[in-house]
Formats: C-alpha cells, sequence, structure tokens
C-alpha cells in the first residue's frame, strides 16, 4: 500500500511550470516525502525530498503542507526530456520505498 | 562516478527455465536492492542486502527466486523455474549506507518469459 495518492496522468506545455500534487493525508511525523521519477526504459531517478520545509535543489522545488498533508512538486521549466512516470513516497528512513502508481507527466512542444 | 550497472539488459526465456540477473553496484555502496516492476505498476522491493547480509527479504518468492551478493559487492538474482507472471523488469539499485541514504537505480533487465 502505497499511501499516497497522485493524479494518474498530468499534461504541460514546453517551457512552463509543471506542478505535481500528492496527497498523503495519513503520513505520520517520522516520514518523509520522497519524489522520484522514471523515464521510459530507465531505473527510476531521485528528485528531491523534504520534512516538514519547502526543499529545492537543481531539479525541482517541493512545497509540504503546514499540515504535511499534501505536497507539490514543481518543475520550473519543463522540457521534453521532462516527460516520465513521477512517484511520490511516504518514507520512513531505514524502512522500504513503496512505490505507487504515480503520475505521468508528458511535456508537449 | 560510473553507475549501478546490470546485465543483460533484455531475456526472453520459456516457461520453467532458469535465468539470472547481475547487477555491479556503485563503488563504495553498502547497501544494495533488488526490486521487481510489473508493466503499468511502480517498482516493489524483493530484497535488500546490507553488505553481503540480506536485510529485508519478506517478498521474495522464496520457492523460485534467490539472491546473493557475495563478498559485499556484485549481486545475482535467480529465478529457478521461471512462471509466466515472473515477466517483469528487475530493477537492482544501491545507496551508500543504508535505507536512509538515496537510492540510485541501473536501467533494469526486461524479462519475457513465454
Amino acid at each position: 500500500d502505497a499511501k499516497t495518492t497522485q493524479p494518474p496522468s498530468m499534461d504541460c506545455a514546453e517551457g512552463r511550470a509543471a506542478n505535481l500534487p500528492c496527497n498523503h493525508s495519513t503520513i505520520s511525523g517520522n516520514e518523509y516525502v520522497y519524489w522520484y521519477r522514471q523515464i521510459h526504459s530507465q531505473g527510476p531517478q531521485y528528485i528531491i525530498h523534504g520534512l516538514k520545509n519547502n526543499e529545492t535543489n537543481e531539479m525541482a522545488s517541493l512545497i509540504i503542507t503546514e499540515d504535511r498533508k499534501s505536497s507539490t512538486l514543481i518543475l520550473p521549466h519543463a522540457t521534453l526530456r521532462d516527460t516520465a512516470v513521477y512517484y511520490c513516497i511516504r518514507y520512513n528512513q531505514g524502512g522500504k520505498l513503496i512505490f505507487g502508481q504515480g503520475t505521468e507527466l508528458s511535456v508537449k512542444p | 562516478e560510473a553507475g549501478v550497472a546490470q546485465s543483460p539488459r533484455y531475456k526472453i526465456i520459456e516457461k520453467r527455465q532458469s535465468v539470472a540477473f547481475w547487477c555491479n553496484p556503485i563503488s563504495g555502496h553498502a547497501t544494495l536492492y533488488w526490486y521487481q516492476q510489473i508493466l503499468g505498476q511502480g517498482p516493489k522491493l524483493l530484497i535488500q542486502f546490507q553488505n553481503n547480509g540480506v536485510v529485508d527479504d519478506s517478498q521474495l518468492p522464496k520457492d523460485r527466486f534467490s539472491a546473493e551478493r557475495l563478498k559485499g559487492v556484485d549481486s545475482t538474482l535467480k529465478i529457478q523455474p521461471a512462471k509466466l507472471e515472473d515477466s517483469a523488469v528487475y530493477l537492482c539499485a544501491s545507496s551508500l549506507e543504508g535505507a536512509a541514504d538515496t537510492q540510485y537505480f541501473g536501467p533494469g533487465t526486461r524479462l519475457t518469459v513465454l
């Protein structure tokens, strides 16, 4: 049981921001929110993770609501190479990564 | 830095045959994972090694699947005998120390069982 809810698919125009939502309303205090993505025919790739505060790195930004029940992954300027399945995962560090179905993001020219 | 290497990339076998997959993790990574990814689903953890010891194999179908990590480096996952439902991509991942560290995935081996 992945225990996160994501829309099955989303479209985004190239150059625009892609905002991928994730619901994790039953997340516990010691669980992080991790995001991975999987480009077709490749293994999953780590993007970013956070606990309470918003996080940013060279790939994306992660916005976590104050109650931690949901989060949004933001790709600020999506390119065609960002077309992939994006997985939002609740992760108790020391436990297992449990992947759900993810969101299939299609970036269109 | 070289990534996680896996071979072969593709394998086609008939049911009841045996098959083995090989994984070479990132140099220095103590923890190694094998995942199974059925088409249309997210990866599912089969087994986790810390150095050459098994940490978690609760999801490994032990009647037909086996895995080893000799000398705490390379690992082999074997299926014997294969069933049709074993058709999937088998992914290997590694992390520096334990499960708290970022996992880096290899490209996977796509297995088709006919």
